[in-house]
C-alpha cells in the first residue's frame, strides 16, 4: 500500500490563484516526520519544511502555508498568489521513527501559467 | 559551500557492465541514502545507511549493492545493470539524532541508461 498518496497527479493554475496541493499519508507509528520537497524544471530537489508528529500547528512561510490534520492523515501546502517560478513538481515525504525509511509520493507537477 | 556530489551526472552503458555512481558530502551527515527516480513513480529509496558500516534495505534494493565506509562516501553499485535500471537516481544526505529524522540534501542526480 501507498504510505504516501498525493491524488493529483498535474495541476495548472493562471498566475496569481491560490492553489493546494494534497497529501494524504499512512503510518502505524505514533512518531514521524513529514516533509514538503520541491523540484523545479532544473531537476534538483528543494526542501521545503519537515513537521514531526507531535506539532500540529499549520506554518506559513510567505506565499506558503501547509496544514498538518493527523485526524484525517493529511499534510496538505497551500501556495498563495501563485507565480510562474512555482512551476515545480513537488513531493510530499513522510519518515517514520526510528527505522528513518523514507517514503515519497509520486508528486504533483503544478504549472502556473502567466 | 554544504553540498552533495555525484558522479557522473550523465551515464550511458550496456546491460551487464558493472559500474559504480559515486555520492560525497561534506557536512558530516550520518545518513545517507539512495533514490530513483522514475516518471509516474515519485522517489523511491534504494538503500540507505545510518552511519558507516551500518546500511539497510529500502524500497527496492533488488539489482543494487551499497557500502558505507566512510562517513562522507556512499557509493552505488550496479553489479549487472538492465535496461529496467534506467532511471534518475539522486543521493541524498541528512544529519540524525535518536529516533528523529532531519530533512535531507540532495546531490544533483544521476541520469542513467542501461542498453
Amino acid at each position: 500500500a501507498q504510505k504516501v498518496t498525493q491524488a493529483q497527479t498535474e495541476i495548472s493554475v493562471v498566475e496569481k490563484e491560490d492553489v493546494t496541493l494534497d497529501c494524504v499519508y499512512e503510518t502505524r507509528d505514533t512518531t514521524y516526520y513529514l516533509f514538503w520537497y520541491k523540484q523545479p524544471p532544473s531537476g534538483e530537489l528543494v526542501f521545503l519544511i519537515r513537521r514531526n508528529s507531535f506539532d500540529e500547528q499549520n506554518e506559513i512561510s510567505g506565499r506558503y502555508s501547509w496544514n498538518f490534520q493527523k485526524s484525517t492523515s493529511s499534510f496538505n501546502f497551500t501556495i498563495t498568489a501563485s507565480q510562474v517560478v512555482d512551476s515545480a513538481v513537488y513531493f510530499c515525504a513522510l519518515s517514520e521513527a526510528p527505522r528513518n525509511q523514507f517514503y515519497f509520493g509520486t508528486g504533483t507537477s503544478l504549472t502556473v501559467i502567466p | 559551500e554544504a553540498q552533495v556530489t555525484q558522479n557522473p551526472r550523465y551515464l550511458i552503458t550496456v546491460t551487464g557492465k558493472k559500474l559504480t555512481v559515486t555520492c560525497s558530502q561534506n557536512m558530516n551527515h550520518e545518513y545517507m541514502s539512495w533514490y530513483r527516480q522514475d516518471p509516474g513513480l515519485g522517489l523511491r529509496q534504494i538503500y540507505y545507511s545510518m552511519n558507516v558500516e551500518v546500511t539497510d534495505k529500502g524500497d527496492v534494493p533488488e539489482g543494487y549493492k551499497v557500502s558505507r565506509k566512510e562517513k562522507r562516501n556512499f557509493p552505488l553499485i550496479l553489479e549487472s545493470p538492465s535496461p529496467n535500471q534506467t532511471s534518475l537516481y539522486f543521493c541524498a544526505s541528512s544529519f540524525r539524532a535518536a529516533g528523529v529524522s532531519y530533512e535531507q540534501y540532495f546531490g544533483p542526480g544521476t541520469r542513467l541508461t542501461v542498453t
